[in-house]
């Protein structure tokens, strides 16, 4: 168990709709990084949020967005869903504010089907 | 070309076999990750390595900066080693490989 927790594990919607997926981080983490994993593109890093402040973007698309909470959790929001946008969300947690050091927690991550 | 190349792409070994998996990369980096992916899709972190060698039971990661390449060795390979192992680099932000898909058979 990693210590990063994950809603939903599951989600399946229709496209043009929108949902929200939700990350705790570890215990003590302050950085929060999302990730998406299709079939066709792999694993990709979206965005990154430290300590509630956005610290470093991606390939994320504008119709997604994320925020972190005073409680240190995230959301990632994904709008006018795609077929295509059907992928593995992942979240992981570490402790430091850049990506140069310090070990990355992940999640179970969610499975979001579009149809 | 990928920033981030694995080889092989699939392997399959039988138990008790040494497993050799490879990473190149063409990057600057701070670090470099070794992910475990298992059936059910969660991602373990094996690895971070910045030089040297690292050891964690069965796994050994190696890293050779100067040649910018990466490997993962599986001593004594079991079917439960049966994932995907993903490189990853932190150029600064995460560059994943494609994957490595092993098979361990009894």
């Amino acid at each position: 168990d990693s210590g990063v927790t994950q809603t939903p594990k599951h989600l399946i919607t229709a496209t043009g709709q929108r949902v929200t997926l939700r990350c705790s981080p570890r215990s003590g983490d302050l950085s929060v990084y999302w990730y998406q994993q299709s079939l066709d593109q792999g694993l990709q890093f979206l965005i990154q949020y430290y300590n509630g402040e956005e610290r470093a973007k991606g390939n994320i698309l504008e119709r997604f967005s994320a925020q972190q909470f005073p409680d240190l959790h995230s959301e990632l929001n994904l709008s006018s869903l795609e077929l295509g946008d059907s992928a593995l969300y992942f979240c992981a947690s570490s402790v430091n504010r850049d990506s140069y050091t310090g070990e990355l927690f992940f999640g179970e991550g969610s499975r979001l089907t579009v149809l | 070309k990928n920033e981030v190349e694995q080889s092989p792409q699939n392997l399959t070994a039988q138990e008790g076999e040494f497993i050799t998996i490879n990473c190149s990369y063409s990057v600057g980096i701070s670090a470099l990750h070794w992910l475990q992916q298992h059936p059910g899709g969660g991602i373990v972190s094996l690895f971070m390595l910045s030089s040297g060698k690292k050891k964690h039971g069965r796994l050994i990661a190696t890293i050779n900066i100067q040649e910018k390449h990466s490997s993962l060795h599986i001593t004594a390979s079991h079917p439960r080693d049966s994932a995907v192992y993903i490189c990853a680099v932190r150029s600064p932000k995460l560059i994943f490989g494609t994957g490595t898909r092993l098979q361990v058979f009894p």
